[in-house]
């Protein structure tokens, strides 16, 4: 099924793990972000890239890692998983090329809870 | 420093009647704004977006108003049905720079 896709869906995890939240895309679009949703600070920007093996700091990106091997996808890993993570953390992507709306197209999310 | 702000947090409207969602800015070189609308448990998705050379844009129930010299912009719902009941992100970027500053999101509910 066409679209952008996260897994998994729901996560409990402790403090000190690594935790990997993965991200699909099967629009071959060439923008990928991560946000995270917390209460009173809406959506915040954590990693975004631009192309596969270009990636670039957001607004929170301390204590997160992203990569970018291949166009359609754009896991983010915390690397040591701390309470202050606990959030929803969603997807996006956009196609700046694509002549048409400016906008971007978010996944469904995954609530992370860190333990 | 919050660039993009909503004062609100939440808002009742009766249904069939207009919601009016308020959105403030401060930096200058935001020249494209959008709406992205979210219920729970799902991605935020698309609304309606407006760039910097028009005051407002319309489509279908929902109108979007910009005050470039307020640094404001509204977001129109009329008339308002019990599924416009979500969570309402005002965004905006530079034109021809992919990223989007949101702002905290305004809860609205329609009551029946």
């Amino acid at each position: 099924d066409a679209g952008i896709t996260q897994s998994p869906r729901y996560k409990i995890t402790e403090t000190g793990r690594q935790v990997t939240l993965m991200c699909h895309q099967t629009w071959s679009h060439s923008y990928m972000f991560w946000y995270r949703q917390d209460l009173g600070h809406g959506l915040r920007l954590i990693y975004y890239s631009a192309a596969a093996d270009i990636t670039d700091k957001g607004e929170v990106p301390d204590g997160y890692v992203v990569s970018r091997s291949k166009t359609e996808n754009f896991p983010l890993t915390l690397e040591s998983a701390t309470r202050s993570q606990t959030s929803v953390y969603f997807c996006a992507s956009s196609d700046p090329t694509s002549g048409g709306l400016e906008t971007q197209y978010f996944g469904p999310g995954t609530r992370l809870l860190v333990l | 420093d919050q660039q993009v702000k909503q004062n609100s947090p939440s808002l009742s409207v009766q249904e069939g009647r207009i919601s009016i969602l308020n959105c403030d800015y401060t930096n200058s070189m935001f020249d494209y704004f959008l709406w992205y609308k979210k219920y729970p448990a799902e991605g935020p998705t698309f609304l309606i977006s407006i760039s910097s050379i028009k005051d407002k844009n319309e489509d279908g129930r929902f109108t979007v108003f910009l005050n470039k010299s307020a640094k404001h912009l509204s977001l129109h719902i009329v008339p308002s049905q019990p599924g416009d009941s979500a969570v309402y992100f005002c965004a905006a970027k530079h034109f021809g720079n992919e990223k989007l500053t949101f702002g905290t999101g305004t809860r609205l509910t329609i009551i029946p």
